[in-house]
């Protein structure tokens, strides 16, 4: 089956740095990817849909001059987390859209812990 | 290996049936997340039953969890055309240590 990964899973950094994860489609390609951010025992929150080649979409309520997001392959979208603080420790992850005729079908990265110190 | 499996892979259904979709996971959890996609978009959350909770609600959605038997159902009364979407569930073993989506139901709801 497809396959998503991300790197790194866990990083710790100290408040004032950037932080860049990576989410990799690694058998398929994926014009579309989706961020999310999860705080503990909370649900996902959608902050950003990623496309190939053009800007993200981001979500209301979502920084992107904070969250920067880059998707320049059919297979690798990156966010950084630019001048982090302790607020942004949560657990990013993201969905690679693999395309079929019936429509898109979501997978999952296994997800990224950020501590910001 | 996925946590979490849904039930059936895809469903169609009439405007004004119920719909149930159901979830079945491996380990442990401490609590079961519902989301729903539509195409082309990323995932809305929907309902976040915890592992104490046996049953939830919200407007026409009716969540379940029987920690036993290691299942969760999610039932859509009334449905909708605009219901139309992927739902998926998602366990949450640790506080995001291991958070897992199944592979979704695909629901469509015929006008």
């Amino acid at each position: 089956g497809a396959v998503v990964s991300q790197h790194p899973s866990r990083v710790i950094c100290k408040s004032g740095t950037s932080v860049k994860i990576e989410c990799r489609s690694l058998d398929f390609q994926a014009t579309t990817m989706f961020w999310y951010r999860q705080f503990p025992k909370q649900s996902l929150m959608l902050m950003a849909t990623s496309n190939e080649g053009s800007k993200a979409t981001y979500e209301q309520g979502v920084e992107k001059d904070k969250f920067l997001i880059n998707h320049a392959s059919l297979t690798l979208s990156t966010l950084t987390v630019t001048s982090a603080h302790p607020e942004d420790s949560s657990f990013y992850i993201c969905s690679a859209a693999l395309p079929s005729v019936v429509g898109d079908t979501q997978y999952f990265g296994p997800g990224t812990r950020l501590t910001v110190l | 290996s996925q946590q979490g499996e849904e039930d059936p892979q895809a469903l169609s259904i009439q405007e004004g049936e119920n719909a149930t979709m159901n979830c079945s996971y491996k380990t442990s959890i401490n609590n079961l997340q519902w989301y729903r996609q539509n195409s082309g978009r990323g995932l809305v959350h929907l309902i976040l039953i915890r592992s104490n909770e046996r049953e939830k609600h919200s407007g026409r959605l009716r969540v379940t969890l029987d920690t036993s038997k290691k299942s969760s159902s999610l039932l859509i009364t009334a449905s909708r055309a605009a219901d139309t979407a992927s739902y998926f569930c998602a366990t949450d073993v640790d506080y995001g240590q291991n958070f897992v989506f199944g592979p979704g139901t695909r629901l469509s709801v015929l006008p």
